[in-house]
């Protein structure tokens, strides 16, 4: 029973290339959630996803970042013209329904962005 | 603005030397507290939902409670294995609003 696959989980990038990380949820999850977390900071929401829709974008920068959550296939967070500062852990995860009912997230293992 | 609030920031233990761990909350309308643990290199993971002021939660040597303005996470005879980052959330405006966490440490 896998649980939230997350990949890759470790990027390097340099500066103005483009990262695509990738979270599939667990089986019979329809919600996905992005959150990312610098060091000795907390996790900060980015997006949050439905299957082709997207719910919350609130927490995401409006330029150079975009999600999406296709029909077939798994979630993609795509950050373009990489800078130094999106050096972080992107976490994704998933819930079978709104996470505020039951607060229940099952989080991936995070995919860890460098840029040099 | 919704707000989460963790102290303190980093806790050393000894083995067996019993603890608690704070979380105060700004938040209109509290729809639930979540505690969840991260390991090291880890995503978070899920360990205990308060809904209302005065109830408990216990999962082995953890025990959460919850008042109006916090929460607590008492950890009772603390084994090495417990040593890692102790996260609390609130749902607020975002899905899940984060602290920044307490840094458990257990030495044998």
């Amino acid at each position: 029973n896998a649980g939230v696959m997350q990949n890759p989980r470790h990027l390097v990038r340099r500066r103005g290339q483009e990262a695509r990380l990738r979270c599939s949820p667990m089986k019979g999850h329809s919600h996905v959630y992005w959150y990312r977390q610098l060091p000795e900071e907390g996790l900060k929401f980015m997006v949050y996803l439905q299957k082709e829709n997207i719910i919350d974008e609130s927490g995401m920068p409006k330029e150079r970042f975009s999600a999406e959550f296709p029909k077939e296939g798994p979630s993609i967070l795509r950050i373009q013209q990489v800078v130094r500062g999106d050096s972080a852990a992107y976490f994704c995860a998933s819930s079978p329904g709104l996470a505020a009912g039951t607060g229940e997230l099952f989080f991936g293992e995070g995919s860890r962005l460098t840029v040099l | 603005e919704d707000q989460v609030t963790q102290s303190p920031e980093a806790l050393r233990l000894q083995e067996g030397e019993s603890s608690s761990l704070n979380c105060s909350y700004t938040v209109s309308g509290l729809r639930g507290l979540f505690w969840y643990r991260q390991d090291p290199g880890k995503g978070p993971e899920f360990l205990f939902t308060l809904y209302s002021a005065g109830e408990e939660k216990e999962k082995e040597r953890l025990k959460a409670t919850l008042t109006k303005k916090e929460s607590f996470l008492h950890i009772t005879a603390p084994k090495p294995e417990d040593s890692a980052t102790y996260l609390c959330a609130v749902p607020g405006n975002t899905p899940l609003v984060f602290g920044k966490g307490t840094r458990l440490s257990v030495i044998a």
